[in-house]
């Protein structure tokens, strides 16, 4: 069993629609939490960091942390056909060189 | 500003041949990681700096694979012998200082290595 599972999708929604990924992981040390987007061919861009459970918005993006579950969420409002990309969620200790563990990575599509 | 720059950006070359991935961080970035990402094993982490010494190099699949950074800045990912295994997308990020302290990483878009 992997570390941080997330479903590979894909997510395929109407343009306008709430997108909603999450992922889950079973080592409890993890204390930062990320999610990057991915378009084809390029590197992931980084677009939540957050530390301890509860919520961050930034924009049409909002982060949720529940440590207690081992369960991190991002929902994405408004969507559009732009942010039609694979979602990644990532996850470090607090020390231990700050190496990033990814999920597999959930693909979406938004439809116009 | 500049973000992390990787070159080459493709490399295509053949079973048994050595090669050379560099990645040029982001200006002031102290702590620099090397991951591979590949189809059936999402992405991996390689090996990171912190300066010029690698504190870990547990993601290194084989005494193939070394890396090494000069002048806290640029960063050489060497594959020697390679084998058709190693074909993968090799991305680098880098970050503020790495230790007491977690940084977000950025990431450069990598060198897709391709062997024949």
């Amino acid at each position: 069993q992997k570390e941080v599972e997330q479903d590979p999708g894909p997510l395929s929604v109407p343009e306008g629609a709430i997108v909603s990924l999450n992922c889950t992981y079973s080592n409890s040390a993890f204390q930062y939490f990320m999610w990057y987007r991915q378009y084809s061919r390029k590197g992931p861009e980084l677009l939540m960091y957050t530390y301890s459970s509860g919520n961050k918005e930034d924009g049409r993006f909002t982060a949720q942390v529940d440590k207690s579950s081992k369960y991190i969420s991002l929902f994405i409002r408004d969507s559009q056909p732009s942010d039609s990309a694979t979602y990644l969620c990532a996850m470090t200790l607090k020390a231990a060189g700050n190496k990033l563990t990814f999920g597999g990575g959930t693909r979406v599509l938004v439809k116009p | 500003g500049a973000g992390v720059s990787q070159s080459p950006s493709n490399k295509v070359t053949e079973k048994g041949k050595d090669v050379e991935l560099r990645c040029d961080p982001i200006s002031g970035h102290t702590a620099l990681y090397w991951y591979r990402q590949s189809l059936g094993q999402g992405l991996e982490f390689l090996i990171y700096f912190q300066g010029n010494s690698a504190p870990d190099k547990s993601g290194l699949p084989s005494d193939r694979f070394s890396a090494e950074r000069t002048g806290g800045s640029v960063s050489t990912l060497t594959i020697q012998r390679t084998q058709q295994e190693d074909s993968a997308v090799y991305l680098c990020a880098s970050s503020l200082v790495a230790t007491g302290s977690n940084q977000p990483q950025h990431f450069g878009d990598g060198t897709r290595l391709s062997i024949l």
